[in-house]
């Protein structure tokens, strides 16, 4: 079975200053994994997403995530903050079986607050 | 490209009607659509699958009755909530995949207050 846990509900930063966000899978197979970005009253945007390729991906604005197999992590960074950035972040996984992905399941969510 | 439109953004009814939720593919062919369910501060659930053409595929625990869809053309897949009661309020996102790529492109939401 597969599942995605998102390691805290909420992440509070100062503008400027590094970004982590922490996600943790769970798959019988070889994953696509991705992170999403949903602000308030607005659809979900791709920021990453992770199939097999390269381990660190790079995104959107500044975001990266690196894959670790060994700890079935997905952990998003950013080294400097901007104040748009707070939104809600959602880690997602996919299973690979057939290599193409067809279900996604969400993460809990992490809010990320950015103050000045 | 790749943008997903819902219709409408925001709607209230009463309880014991029907309200119907438009998710449409503007710029290229959807072969399957998603419907998912988002309470306030939570993360999004899958409802169903849709194909286009074919009868959608509900997740365990989602009345097909209850939340019927249809997705009868490439763009466009509908989700109807028969016989609204207040605890079906909620953020309902759709997204759509297309043929090029297995990536799915999410709608803007359609938040549902049933009072």
């Amino acid at each position: 079975a597969q599942s995605v846990t998102q390691l805290d509900s909420h992440v509070s930063v100062s503008e400027g200053t590094p970004v982590l966000l922490r996600c943790n899978y769970s798959s019988s197979y070889s994953p696509s994994l991705f992170w999403y970005v949903q602000h308030p009253n607005k659809g979900l945007q791709l920021l990453l997403k992770y199939t097999s390729a390269a381990t660190l991906v790079k995104g959107i604005n500044g975001f990266e995530a690196e894959f670790k197999k060994s700890e079935t992590s997905f952990h998003l960074t950013k080294p400097s903050a901007h104040m748009s950035d707070a939104a809600e972040y959602f880690c997602v996984v996919s299973p690979h079986e057939g290599g193409g992905y067809n279900k996604l399941i969400f993460g809990a969510g992490t809010r990320l607050a950015v103050h000045p | 490209g790749a943008v997903v439109s819902q219709h409408p953004s925001r709607v209230i009814c009463k309880s014991g009607t029907s309200v119907k939720i438009e998710c449409r593919s503007l710029d290229f062919q959807a072969t399957t659509m998603f419907w998912y369910r988002q309470f306030p501060k939570q993360s999004l659930m899958l409802m169903a699958t849709s194909n286009e053409g074919s009868k959608a595929t509900y997740e365990q625990g989602v009345e097909k009755d209850k939340f019927l869809i249809n997705h009868a053309s490439l763009t466009l897949s509908t989700l109807t909530v028969t016989s609204a009661h207040p605890e079906d309020s909620s953020f309902y996102i759709c997204s759509a995949r297309g043929t090029e790529s297995y990536e799915q492109y999410f709608g803007p939401g359609t938040r549902l207050t049933v009072t």
